[in-house]
């Protein structure tokens, strides 16, 4: 089956540095990466749209310029959260479709926990 | 996106058949209905995904009206390892569209 991998896992930061997200589509391509916040005991909440190739598009009051993806290759995308705060606190999920995807095919990373001291 | 609506939270007991409904009022045409299942700092994982009457994998079956207005997911004699949070979403048959979730119901097993 298709595996999406997110590292690291789990990543303790102190305030004001940033942290880079990896999410890699193990054994397909794809060429729409998703990334998703999930605030404990909240459901996933959609930051933007990775396009291999083009910049990403953002969902509305997402900051683009602090959430910054990268999504260089059909097999990887980047999310680096810059100048991080204690409120960008939270778990990121990646998802990937595959190049002929059909109508649920969307693969989710195991996601990446990050607390920001 | 057809919003969908579903409890916040049900309780069952070990072995017991559980039934969680969505409600989908706005269903378009082209959706497909699709339920995940997210266990704690993990991420979603596919269940199950219909589009009319009743589909039946080794997960789980999925119930669909002929109004395609709701739907029914249904886990047969569950154990403590289905305590997890079920989104029901609806989704165009694009494989890239992005995917707005619900709130989700948490479903807890009592032993």
């Amino acid at each position: 089956g298709a595996v999406v991998s997110q590292h690291p896992s789990r990543v303790i930061c102190k305030s004001g540095t940033s942290v880079k997200i990896e999410c890699r589509s193990l054994d397909f391509q794809a060429t729409t990466m998703f990334w998703y916040r999930q605030f404990p005991k909240q459901s996933l909440m959609l930051m933007a749209t990775s396009n291999e190739g083009s910049k990403a598009t953002y969902e509305q009051g997402v900051e683009k310029d602090k959430f910054l993806i990268n999504h260089a290759s059909l097999t990887l995308s980047t999310l680096t959260v810059t100048s991080a705060h204690p409120e960008d606190s939270s778990f990121y999920i990646c998802s990937a479709t595959p190049l002929d995807a059909g109508p649920y095919e969307q693969y989710f990373g195991p996601g990446t926990r990050l607390t920001v001291t | 996106l057809a919003k969908t609506t579903q409890p916040i939270s049900m309780d069952s007991y070990e072995g017991q058949e559980v039934n969680i409904t969505c409600s989908h009022n706005n269903i378009a045409t082209n959706d497909y209905i699709t339920w995940y299942q997210q266990f704690p700092s993990q991420g979603p994982r596919f269940i199950i995904q219909g589009y009319k009457t009743k589909v039946t994998n080794e997960v789980a079956s999925l119930f669909i009206p002929a109004d395609r207005k709701s739907s029914t997911l249904s886990l047969p004699r569950v154990s403590l390892s289905d305590t997890a949070v079920y989104y029901c979403l609806v989704i165009s048959n694009f494989g890239n569209e992005k995917l707005t979730f619900g709130t989700g119901t948490r479903l807890t097993i009592i032993p």
